[in-house]
């Protein structure tokens, strides 16, 4: 079955304890994305990845690493969470851009104490 | 920049009535517009999109959306609503020449009375 997993469902942890959030695509899509989603605001993009080795900058960045070694995985990674960054987050992947349907994980829910 | 505005926070109608969700957008030039919804609990998942040409789209489940580059509106429509449409929907609007970024609204949910 083609689809994007994410893991974990659900994660509570405390400020400045690093965290990676995985997400992986077995449909062999060029692009993947990071989005994070808080009432009222939609999704936001965090960082997207055109291919292997290549990462872009969406709206909100900043305290979020990310990293394409593979095709198929790009985690999200937060080396010192902060109470801000406690959101539902999504990974999403196409086969190759925005212009392509966009395949959605079922989210990651952050709790930053 | 680009930005997508949805009006409505919420909206409530009843089982079998009409249903019309708002989106407007700004973006210097041709916009990719999309909606999605979301079900509790669940991803997004793409109900229709526009590239070009006709400016009315059908989508999945009933649902058709008309670009209007004069009002630069994108409306999400579906004439007769069913209980299993009570979800979340979102407009996005996407450059259409380059680039890969995604700017979504910030959500219509929409419930159904029976």
């Amino acid at each position: 079955e083609a689809q994007v997993t994410q893991n974990p469902r659900y994660l509570i942890t405390v400020t400045g304890k690093k965290l990676t959030v995985t997400c992986s695509q077995n449909m062999n899509h060029e692009y993947m994305s990071w989005y994070r989603q808080d009432p009222g605001l939609g999704l936001r993009q965090i960082y997207y990845s055109m291919n292997v080795e290549v990462t872009d900058k969406g709206d909100v960045p900043e305290g979020y690493k990310v990293s394409r070694k593979e095709k198929r995985n790009f985690p999200l990674i937060l080396e010192s969470p902060s109470p801000n960054q406690t959101s539902l987050y999504f990974c999403a992947s196409s086969l190759q851009g925005v212009g392509e349907k966009l395949f959605f994980g079922s989210g990651t829910q952050l709790s930053v104490l | 920049a680009q930005s997508v505005t949805q009006p409505d926070i919420h909206i409530t109608v009843s089982e079998g009535a009409s249903l019309e969700l708002r989106c407007n957008y700004s973006y210097g030039a041709t916009p990719y517009l999309f909606w999605y919804v979301q079900s509790p609990g669940q991803g997004l998942q793409l109900l229709l999109k526009y590239f070009s040409g006709d400016t009315l789209v059908q989508g999945i489940k009933g649902f058709e959306a008309e670009f209007k580059r004069s009002q630069s509106s994108f409306n999400l429509r579906k004439p007769s609503v069913h209980w299993s449409d009570a979800a979340e929907y979102f407009c996005a609007v996407g450059p259409h020449n380059a680039g890969n970024m995604l700017t979504f609204g910030g959500g219509t949910r929409l419930m159904v009375k029976p």
